[in-house]
């Protein structure tokens, strides 16, 4: 079956660690993302990618390092310079052309990352 | 600054009645409106669009309603079904892929 699948589900982390979380699709999208979910709030924007070898800052990229070298996969590196980083993690996907405004996305079941 | 806005975190509704969810936007340059379905421990799900340039979508059960002078945009569940007991979330679209989530409403469905 076609989808995106995050690992690992619960992911704990020491202070001072970089700690990086899998997504990869075989949905055949060329667009990636990674959004932040936080108690009581909406998602947010992290990171996202539009093609292969590029990617752009999103609302809250800092503490946060991605790459995209191949167009399954979009992993997240969530560095010690994130002070907050404890949040419900969730990538997505969806099909990228240009002038074509609306595609929904995709999303993965997430991640959970807790500090030690 | 939260450009999309759901004012309401939790909402109860008697199964077989309409749900109402609501949503409230600030840029008028948003070209599409979504919901979102989101079932614990799961991603979202996409459930129904607009673009900016209609005031009304409907799909099945589900219709979403759009105000652009009062950047207003409304979910309509009818009939509401235990199923439909879920967090929904309202999202925006600007530039090519970018979406703009609200904060989420708690729908209950109650027997």
């Amino acid at each position: 079956d076609g989808g995106i699948t995050q690992s690992p589900k619960y992911l704990f982390r020491k202070e001072g660690q970089n700690v990086t979380l899998s997504c990869e699709q075989n949905l055949n999208h060329d667009a990636m993302y990674w959004y932040r979910q936080d108690p009581g709030q909406g998602l947010r924007l992290i990171y996202y990618s539009q093609i292969v070898n590029d990617f752009q800052k999103g609302d809250i990229a800092e503490g946060y390092s991605v790459s995209r070298e191949k167009k399954e996969s979009f992993p997240l590196t969530v560095t010690s310079a994130q002070k907050n980083p404890t949040a419900f993690y969730l990538c997505a996907s969806s099909i990228y052309r240009t002038g074509s405004a609306h595609q929904p996305q995709h999303f993965g079941d997430g991640t959970r990352l807790s500090i030690l | 600054d939260q450009q999309v806005k759901q004012n309401s975190p939790s909402l109860s509704v008697q199964e077989g009645r309409i749900s109402i969810l609501n949503c409230d936007y600030t840029n008028s340059m948003f070209d599409y409106f979504l919901w979102y379905k989101k079932y614990p421990a799961e991603g979202p799900t996409f459930l129904i669009s607009i673009s900016s340039i209609k005031d009304k979508n409907e799909d099945g059960r589900f219709t979403v309603f759009l105000n652009k002078s009062a950047k207003h945009l409304s979910l309509h569940i009818v009939p509401s079904q235990p199923g439909d007991s879920a967090v929904y979330f309202c999202a925006a679209l600007r530039g090519a892929q970018k979406l703009v989530f609200g904060q989420g409403t708690r729908l209950t469905i109650n027997p």
